[in-house]
């Protein structure tokens, strides 16, 4: 069965510092994975998507930028963090044949 | 962009009561889905839905997929302590991409 992961669970930062998310998906190959952010447990934005490696399409601009890096990895950085960057961070990926995205459990980031 | 109307934004029930919500679009979408989050968690898939008109169940939980293709319906039966949390529908735009509505934050009286 597949598995979804992210680290760190919770993480609180200074406005400023460089931020580093990693998602890895197990139990499938080539995933489409996405990463979304969430404010106040509502509404969640798509932020950035992959079909492949080295593939990223970016959603909105921001300060946040997206890699990955091998099939199963996608990172959500940032080399300067904003207190708007503040907010549940949410990796998810499809198997690319179907619509059905499947979540990970979140990290939830405070910038202070 | 996209938008789906997802309604009612909170809904405030008695255990035992039957739930209903829904989204609509002022666009086509070929797939619906809904989802369930918990607080602190990821969103959960509940249904999916690939034709108009379709009728799934997963359940007590039962979703529609409009005939005019431009909305969706979740229904509860017999609400539970455990069905707390937030409701979301999300329709396929296309590339890859769902939009997702805002939520339906339900709350069970016990």
């Amino acid at each position: 069965s597949q598995t979804i992961h992210q680290w760190p669970a919770t993480l609180v930062q200074p406005v400023g510092s460089p931020l580093s998310l990693e998602c890895t998906v197990e139990g499938t190959s080539n995933p489409n994975l996405y990463w979304y952010r969430q404010a106040a447990g509502r509404g969640l934005q798509l932020l950035f998507y992959s079909v492949g490696i080295g593939q990223i399409s970016s959603e909105v601009p921001q300060n946040l930028s997206a890699s990955r890096p091998q099939d199963r990895q996608f990172i959500l950085s940032s080399k300067k963090l904003l207190l708007s960057d503040s907010g549940f961070y949410l990796c998810a990926w499809s198997p690319g044949q179907t619509y059905e995205q499947y979540f990970g459990p979140g990290t939830r980031l405070t910038v202070t | 962009g996209q938008q789906l109307n997802q309604s009612p934004q909170s809904m405030f029930i008695q255990e035992g009561e039957d739930v209903s919500m829904n989204c609509t679009s002022s666009s086509i979408f070929n797939t619906w889905l809904w989802y369930k989050q918990e607080p602190g968690e990821g969103p959960v898939l509940l249904i999916a839905l690939y034709k108009a008109g379709e009728l799934t169940s997963n359940g007590r939980l039962t979703a529609q997929f409009g005939i005019t293709r431009k909305d969706s319906f979740l229904n509860i039966s017999a609400s539970i302590p455990s069905d707390v949390g937030i409701y979301f529908c999300a329709g396929y735009l296309g590339a890859q991409k769902l939009v997702f509505g805002q939520g339906t934050r339900l709350t069970i009286n016990p």
